[in-house]
């Protein structure tokens, strides 16, 4: 049964530090992992999808690395804004449609 | 809207009665997944269809809980009989196809509360 953790649980910095959140996974044998982003009250938004063969993704100001061997993957969000206060999700795919999802991480920028 | 709808956003019911969640997928997405996230955890996979068929159940509680994706109309998940403990916000998703390289489309979810 596939495992997702996050650490941190919460995370708060000033605006225009660099966020840097961890997501791990017990099983390696995954499809692909995607990072969402939640806002209180309302629905998840596809931030980056990772395929397994991949090793990284960019968007933006984001980018999310994938290490399939270890079990991890990092969501970075560089020179962090207000806006980018919610909460972010990881989840893995270990067939074609099932989504494992971590408890998530909290984030704060505070202006 | 192309998005993925879900309705109602917030569902109050009295123990004991029947909730009915309702999802339509994104225009030409023919795979459905149903969500739930309880307080302060994950979300958690309940059910994967396709229209007319349902292909995973797994993660779906074996009583009261069911799910359909008629060939005409939204997808369904109706919760019979419903407890406290089925207090939740409850997560449709949609994908063009079943493959593991196409993403998830998720809707703003039900929020069912149990009184």
């Amino acid at each position: 049964k596939q495992e997702v953790t996050q650490i941190p649980a919460a995370l708060s910095v000033p605006e225009g530090e660099n966020l840097v959140l961890n997501c791990s996974f017990t099983d390696s044998a995954i499809y692909n992992l995607q990072w969402f982003r939640q806002d209180p009250g309302k629905g998840l938004t596809s931030l980056l999808l990772i395929q397994s063969s991949q090793r990284e993704q960019t968007s933006g100001r984001l980018n999310a690395s994938l290490d399939k061997s270890s079990g991890r993957s990092t969501l970075y969000i560089a020179a962090s804004q207000p806006g980018d206060s919610a909460t972010y999700l990881c989840a893995v795919s270990s067939n074609d449609y099932k989504l494992s999802f971590g408890a998530g991480t909290t984030v704060t920028v505070r202006a | 809207n192309a998005g993925v709808m879900q309705n109602p956003r917030h569902l109050v019911r009295r123990r004991g009665q029947e909730a009915r969640l309702r999802c339509s997928p994104m225009k030409g997405h023919s795979h459905v997944y149903w969500y739930r996230q309880l307080p302060e955890e994950g979300l958690k996979f309940m059910v994967y269809l396709q229209k007319e068929n349902i292909i995973d159940e797994s993660g779906m509680p074996k009583e009261r809980f069911s799910a359909e994706f008629p060939k005409e109309g939204p997808s369904i998940l109706r919760i019979q009989q419903v407890v406290r403990g089925d207090s939740a916000a409850y997560f449709c998703a949609s994908s063009q196809t079943g493959g593991g390289d196409q993403p998830q489309h998720f809707g703003d979810g039900t929020r069912l509360s149990i009184l």
